[in-house]
This record gives structure tokens, sequence and C-alpha cells, in this order.
């Protein structure tokens, strides 16, 4: 099955860039989602279609998708982007499945 | 607005059985597919299984293929996991996902938990 990678955990100060990353094989090739988690909650969608923003997120996050590894970052950080990230693909050649990333904690320093 | 409230979580013996509902409403239900995605605690999201607006479609993990069932009644707006054969490793909170024309799940409920335990 298909699998995407993520590192466990970006530390990022205050007012810089948070970069995460999501391997997968040929990922370029795939629409990547990113969800953000924040403890306790339901997970809330933030980057559809590798760079697309749902309404009321924020343009400090965008999304990039190429060759084996997309990304999602983060500008400006605020302490309230603490939380865990995913990213996500429909993995259409092994019967539909949806793949989530193992996740990454961002915490801001 | 969009709401998705699920419930029947519980504490179940392994080898049991538990049905999980989700509540729909603020949105057409019947024109969308729907997911239940899962939580272990203190681990990362793991899709469970996908049910398209007209049941036409659905899909499972290989984790609970043969032993979970997804079904919604559009009439009821409503989403459901009858769960069997559980086992330890099936404990963790559900969430119930609305999924976009483009795959990627727009809306989640709160979440219900599952504790699978003697």
């Amino acid at each position: 099955s298909y699998v995407l990678t993520q590192p466990p955990s970006v530390s990022v100060a205050p007012g810089k860039t948070a970069r995460i990353t999501c391997g997968g094989n040929n990922i370029g090739s795939k629409s990547v989602h990113w969800y953000q988690q924040k403890p306790g909650q339901a997970p809330v969608l933030v980057i559809y279609y590798d760079s697309d923003r749902p309404s009321g997120i924020p343009e400090r996050f965008s999304g990039s998708n190429s060759g084996n590894t997309a990304t999602l970052t983060i500008s400006r950080v605020e302490a309230g982007d603490e939380a865990d990230y995913y990213c996500q693909v429909w993995d259409s050649s092994s019967d539909h499945l949806r793949v989530f990333g193992t996740g990454t904690k961002v915490t801001v320093l | 607005e969009v709401q998705l409230v699920e419930s029947g979580g519980g504490l179940v013996k392994p080898g049991g059985s538990l049905r999980l509902s989700c509540a729909a409403s603020g949105f057409t239900f019947s024109s969308y597919s729907m997911n239940w995605v899962r939580q272990a605690p203190g681990k990362g999201l793991e899709w469970v299984s996908s049910i398209s607006s007209s049941s036409s479609y659905i899909y499972y993990a290989d984790s609970v293929k043969g032993r979970f069932t997804i079904s919604r009644d559009n009439a009821k707006n409503s989403l459901y996991l009858q769960m069997n054969s559980l086992r330890a490793e099936d404990t963790a909170v559900y969430y119930c996902a609305r999924e976009s024309d483009g795959d990627y799940l727009d809306y989640w409920g709160q979440g219900t938990l599952v504790t699978v335990s003697s």
C-alpha cells in the first residue's frame, strides 16, 4: 500500500517559517491535502489540491507538491499554529484507499 | 452550518460488537460521500472506510475489512459503522467526515471514543 512519510516534529520560532514535508513515491502525480489537529480537537482541513486554501484559512498557509515530496509551509508562524499536521492522498491504485501521512508535531518555541 | 455528530462509542469486550452513528445536518447529505477515520490514543489518523452518496461504492482499510460494515440512510441524514469482532487495537476515537468532490475531507465531527478491553 502507499506510504506517506512525515518528520515527527518541527520546531519554529514565532514569526519564522515552518516547512512540513510529506514524502511518497511519485507523490507529485497525486493531489495532496493537509489537515491541522490541535489537542483534543477534530482535524481541520487547511490545504487541498496541493495548494488551495479553504475559506477561513489564513494566507500564511501554503502548499506545494512535486516529485516525491509535498510541502506545507506556514509563514509568520504564530503560537496558535502549534498543532499536529497530517498530509493525505487518495491512492486510486490500491482499492481507492485514503492514505494519511504519519503526522508532524509543530512546536512554536 | 455543517454539523456532524457521532454517537455510539463506549467500552466493549474483545470479540464484541458496537454500532456507531453520525448525524449530519446543514448540507444535502445524500449528495456527498462520507468517511470514517479513527485515531488510536496518542497516534496518528487512520482512514477506516468510505461510502459513496448512493451507497454504490464502499471501501475499507485492510485492518477492518471483513469485520466492519459502513452504511448510510439518506432519508435520516445518518451514517453508520457496524463494528464486529472488535480487538484491542480497534481502540480509538472514531470520526465521521464529509468527503468533497475532490476526495479531501472538508468537515469532521468531534469523534466518539471506542475502547476495547476486558
